[in-house]
């Protein structure tokens, strides 16, 4: 079972900064690495996928870089409606799918 | 407009069953492997089972394998996941989520249905 981290737990934020997210894996994954946003009391949203990729309608203030182990989902310049915790997830080895533990973005 | 609609879930006694329901519309349902998804309260989020687009192939979690199971019906483009056996463990916002065959995420989500497992 391949397992993901996320780091860090929590990220105190002020709208208009940038938040930068981290997420690991055991082993490599090559880049088959998804980040989903949710919110309290909601579904999970797909935001990235194939690590870089934006999904439908996800605003372009959110990007995703990198590949193997070490990847990260940086927020250009954090919204208010951005507050919320975000989970990266590999689908590269599977089953099981593996979500990392999550990390909650607050306000400053 | 895509949509996975769930119902089912609700309060059983350790011991129980219950039968959840996710149906799908706005996409080509025979098209995606499906997931359930849960979630326990305050805790992250864990994957519970994956069906194939066919119906032919299942997996579960070591947490769930032997109680639970997931079945689809294609022509009516709908998913289920029984529960047997339940744990007070099990406890959770069950979510059904939809995945293109493939190496790809999760697209479409489902909204949730609580289950509850107490005496």
């Amino acid at each position: 079972e391949i397992v993901m981290t996320q780091s860090p737990a929590t990220l105190s934020v002020s709208p208009g900064e940038r938040a930068t997210l981290s997420c690991r894996a055991s082993r490599s994954i090559s880049s088959n690495l998804a980040w989903y946003q949710q919110k309290p009391g909601q579904a999970p949203r797909l935001l990235i996928y194939a690590a870089s990729t934006r999904a439908t309608d996800i605003p372009a203030r959110f990007s995703g870089s990198g590949s193997g182990t070490d990847f990260t989902l940086t927020i250009s310049s954090l919204q208010s409606e951005d507050f919320a915790v975000y989970y990266c997830q590999q689908y590269k080895s599977w089953p099981p799918i593996t979500f990392g533990p999550g990390t909650k973005v607050d306000a400053k | 407009e895509v949509q996975l609609l769930q119902s089912g879930g609700g309060l059983a006694q350790p011991g129980g069953s219950l039968r959840l329901s996710c149906a799908a519309s706005g996409f080509i349902f025979s098209d995606y492997a499906m997931n359930w998804v849960r979630q326990a309260p305050g805790k992250g989020l864990e994957w519970v089972s994956v069906i194939s687009a066919s119906g032919g192939t299942t997996y579960y979690a070591d947490s769930v394998r032997g109680r639970f199971t997931m079945s689809r019906d294609n022509a009516k483009n709908t998913l289920f996941l029984q529960m047997n056996g339940l744990r007070a463990e099990d406890t959770a916002v069950y979510y059904c989520a939809a995945k293109r065959v493939g190496d790809y995420p999760f697209d479409y989500w489902g909204q949730g249905t609580p289950v509850t497992v107490s005496s």
